[in-house]
């Protein structure tokens, strides 16, 4: 299953709303992640079946969409969400990542 | 707390092997599969193997099958990589990372720092 993240890098300001896409090759029946990387860091799971939020993870982040189709939206951004994001699916395997969101500051 | 130590990176010639090891503590290592990330110098993330809590059932990408062994000790709370003929497009960072308990196999909820691997001549 191919994984496609739109837009590659994302220029935005604290305060802002961001909304990140993500697309399947095939229906996913919502078995999809998103996780946060920061520079040398391993990846941290934020959101999982397309749309519950991990423990700990703040709610200002949210994710939606079903069969092809997610978004992961982050309301409000705080200086510390500056980091690549990273959709997964694990409906099968091999397990498919896409190619990350680089969400800069602007 | 969950902790995932990997280890064993290193530089490496093409066509040698590498074994990298993953130390497990905070949690009942014998429960969840373990899986085994990379990712290449400022690249993406790539899913390479998968093995079941028992050891029994194990899964690959296909750049890495028949090259790569994924292994557990239980009773050394140990997750495994064993890497032959390796090849320079192998080069990257390896995670090793947990099943997250209660879901699809494929999803991973705590991940290690990660070992780097470079395979160069």
């Amino acid at each position: 299953i191919q994984m496609t993240q739109s837009p590659s890098t994302l220029s935005a300001s604290v305060g802002d709303r961001v909304a990140l896409t993500c697309r399947a090759s095939q229906s996913l029946n919502n078995w999809l992640a998103w996780y946060q990387q920061k520079p040398g860091k391993a990846p941290k799971l934020l959101i999982y079946q397309a749309s519950t939020l991990e423990s700990g993870v703040p709610s200002r982040f949210s994710g939606s969409g079903s069969g092809t189709e997610f978004t992961l939206t982050i309301i409000s951004l705080q200086p510390d969400d500056f980091a690549t994001y990273y959709c997964q699916q694990y409906n099968s395997y091999p397990y498919t990542f896409g190619q990350g969101t680089k969400l800069e500051i602007k | 707390q969950v902790q995932l130590e990997e280890s064993g990176g290193g530089v490496v010639q093409p066509g040698r092997s590498l074994r990298l090891s993953c130390a497990a503590s905070g949690f009942n290592f014998r429960s969840p599969a373990m899986h085994w990330v990379r990712q290449a110098p400022g690249k993406g993330l790539e899913w390479i193997a998968y093995i079941s809590h028992d050891g029994i059932n194990k899964y690959y990408v296909d750049s890495v099958k028949g090259r790569f062994t994924i292994s557990r000790d239980n009773s050394r709370a140990t997750l495994y990589l064993q890497m032959n003929s390796l090849r320079e497009e192998d080069t990257a960072v390896y995670y090793c990372a947990r099943k997250k308990a209660v879901t699809e196999l494929g999803l991973l909820d705590y991940w290690g720092q990660g070992t780097l691997v470079a395979v160069s001549s």
